[in-house]
């Protein structure tokens, strides 16, 4: 592995599914984000990890949860998916939240039907 | 709230320079950032300003002047590489990432 990776890279999944996206990182950065991304509007945060072992709630974490159990895995976990969860998801890793550059993986394009 | 301002879409020519404007109101700084986002790809870091001023990275500079809440990336020498869409990101007091909605810039021959 190099840098960070997303799985799977896309999904179509029928509402009510649950589904966990996943996210690894090798550069052992300590913090790590989940972002969705939809037409028009800017990327916003869905939950982030500071350090392993805690997590925080972003701008619009409502339906979603996440777990960061290493340094390495932040998955996120749709409990029972909507429509409105159409969205392309990016996580993101950066050494620590301080003015670091933010380095992201390639996305899961995710379309709940 | 916060918000961040930045126009939606911006045409210029190859081997011309072009100014990305974003004007931002947040909840405390920590910093700017720029990305650059090709269609179907992730973002990627293009530049960090904190200070006020300039900061010069080959054919991409970015400029800061926080006392207005503004910023801008400037393109030179454009290619046709350079079609992507340019997002302008604060990094606000709680040390969290507000974006705005990208400037989709188009390169013509």
């Amino acid at each position: 592995i190099a840098g960070i990776t997303q799985a799977p890279t896309s999904q179509i999944l029928a509402a009510g599914r649950r589904m966990t996206l996943r996210c690894t990182q090798d550069m052992r950065h300590n913090a790590m984000y989940w972002y969705r991304q939809d037409l028009g509007l800017g990327l916003r945060l869905i939950h982030y990890s500071n350090t392993a072992g805690t997590t925080g709630k972003g701008e619009v974490p409502d339906g979603y949860s996440v777990s960061r159990a290493n340094t390495d895995d932040f998955p996120l976990t749709l409990a029972s998916a909507v429509p409105s969860q159409t969205s392309v998801y990016f996580c993101a890793s950066s050494p620590n939240r301080e003015g670091n550059e933010q380095f992201f993986g390639p996305g899961t394009r995710l379309t709940v039907l | 709230g916060q918000n961040i301002d930045q126009p939606t879409e911006m045409t210029a020519t190859e081997g011309a320079i072009v100014q990305i404007n974003c004007t931002y109101q947040t909840s405390g700084f920590n910093g700017l950032f720029w990305y650059q986002q090709h269609a179907g790809e992730a973002p990627t870091f293009l530049s960090y300003n904190v200070l006020d001023g300039l900061e010069e990275k080959g054919r991409f500079s970015s400029f800061l002047r926080r006392s207005k809440g503004y910023s801008y990336l400037l393109l030179k020498e454009l290619q046709m590489k350079d079609s992507a869409s340019y997002l302008c990101a604060v990094l606000d007091s709680n040390y969290q990432l507000i974006w705005g909605a990208g400037t989709k810039l188009i390169i013509k021959p």
